[in-house]
């Protein structure tokens, strides 16, 4: 596609309930990142790959978040008993090449907003 | 905390004029970015000013670095209601992580 896909746009799920987010970065982009983003705030980096390979995952905030990209294309962000906490836009994006030098653009998907009730 | 801070949180302001935001970090400046958020969507990137850079225009926008500041400035001059927007500052922390204020809520009105 032309731009970064995310899906589902909406997510309802109960507290306790497992969900998954995923994100399709665009064709040949070579990293990929997840955001969370609280209402009001702005984005708070979760997680970088690059290609398949997880580089950072300093931002994921507790054992309960878990991200993957095992083809180095799609990825998925997996959330396990999910807390009200979580509530939030969570923002996908891709660049083109390797973070090597901070200079790079990232193009964002239009998020996926959970609420956890 | 390592988040930008920007000011003002909400700008409000009548077609045609100009808006002015404003955003400072903790940590050094490494190559800045603005982006804007349509309410309900994903973040649109508007321009990077690299670290050596003092000033830069694309279209409308106006951007100025002061690094010894640790300060950046946007600036939309001629103001449009589709301007309406939060505005987002984002600077990298090492190679990898973008680190964004907290944003600007610009609203125009007609």
């Amino acid at each position: 596609g032309a731009g970064v896909s995310q899906s589902p746009r909406y997510k309802v799920a109960k507290r306790g309930q497992d969900v998954a987010l995923r994100c399709d970065p665009i064709s040949g982009h070579v990293s990929l990142f997840w955001y969370q983003q609280a209402l009001g705030q702005g984005p708070e980096f979760l997680t970088y790959f690059q290609n398949e390979a997880q580089l950072d995952k300093s931002g994921l905030p507790s054992d309960r978040f878990f991200a993957e990209r095992p083809e180095g294309s799609v990825s998925t962000l997996k959330i396990q008993r999910t807390q009200q906490e979580d509530s939030a836009v969570y923002l996908c994006a891709s660049s083109s090449t390797r973070q090597v030098l901070a200079k790079n653009i990232q193009y964002f998907g239009a998020g996926t907003r959970l609420s956890v009730l | 905390s390592q988040q930008g801070e920007e000011d003002p949180q909400a700008l409000s302001i009548q077609e045609g004029e100009n808006a002015t935001m404003n955003c400072s970090y903790k940590t050094s400046i490494n190559n800045l970015q603005w982006y804007r958020q349509n309410s309900g969507r994903g973040l649109v990137h508007l321009i990077l000013i690299r670290s050596n850079e003092r000033e830069k225009h694309s279209g409308r926008l106006r951007v100025t670095l002061d690094t010894s500041k640790k300060s950046s400035s946007l600036l939309i001059t001629a103001s449009r209601a589709a301007d309406t927007a939060s505005y987002f500052c984002a600077n990298y922390q090492g190679a990898q992580k973008l680190v964004f204020g907290q944003g600007t809520r610009l609203t125009i009105n007609p």
